[in-house]
Order: C-alpha cells, then structure tokens, then sequence
C-alpha cells in the first residue's frame, strides 16, 4: 500500500476558524487528491494536483484552498470554517492521471461547531 | 462527466453467504477500482480492474468495459467482510480524480 498520512486524524473546531489538513505521502506520486465524504454524496473532489504548485478546482471548492509546495506534501486549508463543512477528508494520491491505481489516507475527521 | 451507479444499496447476508455487488458506469473508463470501508472508515484498495477478472482470495472481480459494468464476488462470507464498498471510476477527460459510487452497505450476520 502506498504511504499516505493524513494529519490530523480527528477536529473539533469553531466556526470561522481557520483550519489546514496535511496530506504526506512517501511514494513520489505525481497527483494528490482532496476529497469529502457526506452521507448521501458519497465522496467527492474539492481540489487536485498535478505537480509541485499546480492545483486546480475539483467539484466542490468553495471555501476551500490548496498548496504543494513539495512532491510529498499536500495541504487543504479552510480559510473560515462553517458547519456544512463539517465532513470527512480523504486525500489519494496517484502516480498518474491516466490508467494508475489511486491510494487513499486514513481520513480526518472534522466538525464545525 | 461519467456517472457511476451502485446496486443493491443494502445488502444484509449470513456468515457463509455469497454475493455478488454490480457497479455501473455510463461512459468508457480508464480506471475502474473497488474498495472496501471498513466499520473505522478507512478505504481499502481491493482491485484496480478498468478490465478483464482478477481473485485475491475469497473476492473476486470482473470488469467488462464494452458492456459499461464490474462486479465484485464475495465467496463464503465472514463477519469481518461488513461495511461499505465502493466503485469509483474515472475518465479520458478527467483529471485522474474517482467518481463515486454510492456504495453497497453489507452486513454479515454471524
């Protein structure tokens, strides 16, 4: 399995905070992924990316930011958290966007209160 | 964008029990993968199957991509096989990233 640390696991945090969640990886994979899973939605991509500062807007982005400054690191950041963003994250990575087989992290665990 | 439907949605079995979950998709994929969320959350890779049968174990799959569906076989069921699997797929025209499906919840009653 590919090593994939989402950091943290589990928050609690009040609305209109600020809040970033890691995403490391260890396999040199070239595309990361953010993901919400919501009962009813299934999972579904807020934003991707395809390199070292290249990220780009998945299905559901609004309120939400990316970085990567390095290969191994992606960084999801809720500028000013709601309640509706109370979810569970995943990140994935894959080595391309092609015919590749995509690898998911633990998950984080956030509530908005 | 592809659409990727799941069916059945619930699945209630007895430990021993085999099944069959069937996953559709409305558009020619280059990814197909299964996995399995555990009762934790966590999703576990199954199989990467844009084609063609694969077996590890008591699961099985089979993608056929001219008929635009997968199926996963669960052979002599056990308790510890219970949560949610999902299909997800994805496209030429996407960025690599998954559809989702719904999900079939299955549960194993000993």
């Amino acid at each position: 399995d590919a090593g994939i640390t989402q950091s943290p696991r589990h928050k609690v945090t009040e609305t209109g905070t600020p809040v970033t969640l890691r995403c490391h990886q260890t396999e040199n994979h070239r595309y990361m992924y953010w993901y919400r899973q919501d009962p009813g939605h299934g999972l579904r991509l807020i934003h991707y990316s395809y390199g070292v500062k290249d990220t780009d807007k998945g299905e559901v982005s609004d309120g939400y930011s990316v970085s990567r400054s390095k290969t191994e690191d992606f960084l999801l950041t809720l500028e000013s958290a709601t309640s509706s963003q109370t979810s569970v994250y995943f990140c994935a990575t894959a080595r391309d966007r092609g015919n590749t087989e995509a690898f998911f992290g633990q998950g984080t665990r956030l509530t908005v209160v | 964008g592809i659409q990727v439907e799941q069916s059945p949605p619930d699945l209630i079995l007895q430990e021993g029990a085999n099944s069959t979950l069937r996953c559709n998709f409305s558009d020619s994929v280059n990814n197909l993968q299964w996995f399995h969320q555990n009762p934790w959350g966590q999703l576990i890779n199954l199989f990467y199957i844009p084609s063609g049968t694969k077996q590890n174990g008591r699961l099985s799959a089979t993608t056929v991509a001219t008929e635009r569906y997968s199926l996963l076989y669960i052979s002599s069921s056990q308790t510890t096989d219970s949560g949610v699997y999902f299909c997800a797929a994805n496209y030429g025209g996407s960025q690599g990233n998954l559809i989702f499906g719904k999900g079939t919840k299955l549960s194993v009653k000993p």
